[in-house]
């Protein structure tokens, strides 16, 4: 069981909005920026977002993120059948004194 | 281009060491650090350590602390992940990963090495 804590699954439909959620703690993402990443299946994880709501270039700004107290959101609008992945959070840990994922979410576009 | 690139699946029986490899190119190897992340099959990303190979600076997570060893050869531009005696549960994915700091941001990731350990 992870310590960020995220919904093993999401769907929508496409083109529809969805937000993925990641709770954790005072030590984590209480303190410590949030990255999100996503993994298509059979592939290494891809950054989206990083230092809580920047994307890298090449990201296109369907993808966002978001951070309130111990919890952070990552929002894709525009849904296509191409986001069906895994999306997992990650952030430092200063208590662990290690970096942190979630679970991850499995997305489904219905 | 910035690559990492990694070495290949590995087929190990219980006890057996084994040393997996990551190798950089296209940016200056020694003033990033190298993380590695495991991924048990079907399941979700662990943070195994993270090590500055400029002065091999290494940092674990508590939980892989003395199950592996992480090195690097900064003339090679090469890390290395090792097991002295592998167990079964060491069967996973397993990725490096280029990192500014210690936040999770890695926005260059390895192909993965494929590790089974089976008798």
């Amino acid at each position: 069981q992870s310590v960020l804590t995220q919904p093993p699954s999401v769907s929508a439909a496409p083109g529809q909005k969805v937000t993925i959620s990641c709770s954790g703690s005072d030590s984590n993402i209480g303190k410590n920026h949030v990255s999100w990443y996503q993994q298509l299946p059979g592939t290494a994880p891809k950054l989206l977002i990083y230092e809580n709501d920047k994307r890298p270039s090449g990201i296109p700004d369907r993808f966002s993120g978001s951070k309130s107290g111990t919890s952070a959101t990552l929002g894709i609008t525009g849904l296509q059948t191409g986001d069906e992945a895994d999306y997992y959070c990650g952030t430092w840990d200063s208590s662990l004194t290690a970096v942190l994922f979630g679970g991850g979410t499995k997305l489904t576009v219905l | 281009e910035v690559q990492l690139v990694q070495s290949g699946a590995e087929v190990k029986k219980p006890g057996e060491s084994l040393k997996i490899s990551c190798k950089g190119s296209g940016y200056s190897f020694s003033i990033y650090w190298i993380a590695w992340v495991r991924q048990m099959p079907g399941k979700g990303l662990e943070w195994m350590g993270i090590i500055y190979p400029g002065d091999s600076d290494t940092r674990y997570n508590p939980s892989f602390q003395g199950q592996v060893t992480i090195s690097a050869d900064k003339f090679i531009s090469t890390a290395y992940l090792q097991w002295s005696s592998l167990k079964a549960s060491d069967t996973a994915m397993y990725f490096c990963a280029r990192s500014t700091d210690f936040s999770g941001k890695s926005n260059y990731w390895g192909q993965g090495t494929l590790v089974t350990v089976s008798s």
